[in-house]
């Protein structure tokens, strides 16, 4: 198993461009979630899936898009990048009700810039 | 709303010293999850425990240690004879369940230095 995997690890953006960080989970679970970490503030929420074709907004969900069409692939998109959106940003994945382990396993992480 | 309070922004230690990290959370929710992640330099979260809202034991994993007070609302972390691998920000977390999606409120981290 890969478990969860992140691309790209490090991006660049200008102001006003658009991008997608790509997350993929081969564990076969039914949650996916994307979180924000920031100095000093640990990590935050930005958008969740219980399960294919349905997401909800997290904390900080403004500024960015999800989709979840298969139960394996959760991407992110940012709409028009902001310096403010310069941040570390982390996929996890985990189990739904009644399947055991309420544990979120966490991929390495996209570290990107926006100048 | 859920909260998690980790009060200690740094730590630094000397090699083989006991370091406890502290952890305080709110909810009003009587079921909930607790846990702790480590992030070494490396960048990766690395899961450590997690606790259900209704087993208070402590645990114990090797030189690790885990203190859970419902009555004080504390998931405190203790690491015995601290060794320089274990310089790292630790987060502590809570969650109140799948049914609720499984959404985790992190605190702040402590950053732990073990100097040798």
């Amino acid at each position: 198993n890969a478990g969860v995997t992140q691309t790209p690890k490090f991006q660049v953006l200008k102001t006003g461009q658009s991008m997608t960080l790509q997350c993929a989970q081969d564990m076969n679970h039914e949650y996916m979630s994307w979180y924000r970490q920031d100095p000093g503030m640990g990590l935050r929420l930005i958008h969740y899936s219980v399960g294919a074709g349905i997401t909800d907004q997290g904390e900080v969900p403004n500024g960015y898009n999800v989709s979840r069409s298969t139960t394996e692939d959760f991407p992110l998109r940012l709409l028009s990048a902001a310096p403010s959106q310069t941040s570390v940003y982390f996929c996890a994945s985990s189990y739904g009700p009644g399947q055991g382990a309420d544990t979120q396993y966490f991929g390495p992480g996209t570290r990107l810039t926006v100048l | 709303a859920q909260k998690v309070t980790q009060a200690q922004t740094e730590i630094s230690v000397v090699e083989k010293e006991d370091v406890t990290l502290d952890c305080v959370y709110e909810t009003r929710d009587t079921t909930y999850y607790l846990f702790w992640y480590k992030q070494p330099p490396s960048g990766e979260l690395v899961f450590l425990i997690r606790r259900n809202s209704f087993d208070e034991q402590n645990e114990i994993s090797g030189r690790y240690s885990w203190n859970f007070q419902k009555s004080t609302s504390s998931f405190n972390f203790t690491i015995t004879a601290s060794q320089v691998v274990d310089s790292a920000v630790y987060f502590c977390a809570l969650s109140v369940g799948p049914e609720y999606g499984n959404k985790l409120v992190f605190g702040a981290g402590t950053i732990l230095r073990v100097k040798s």
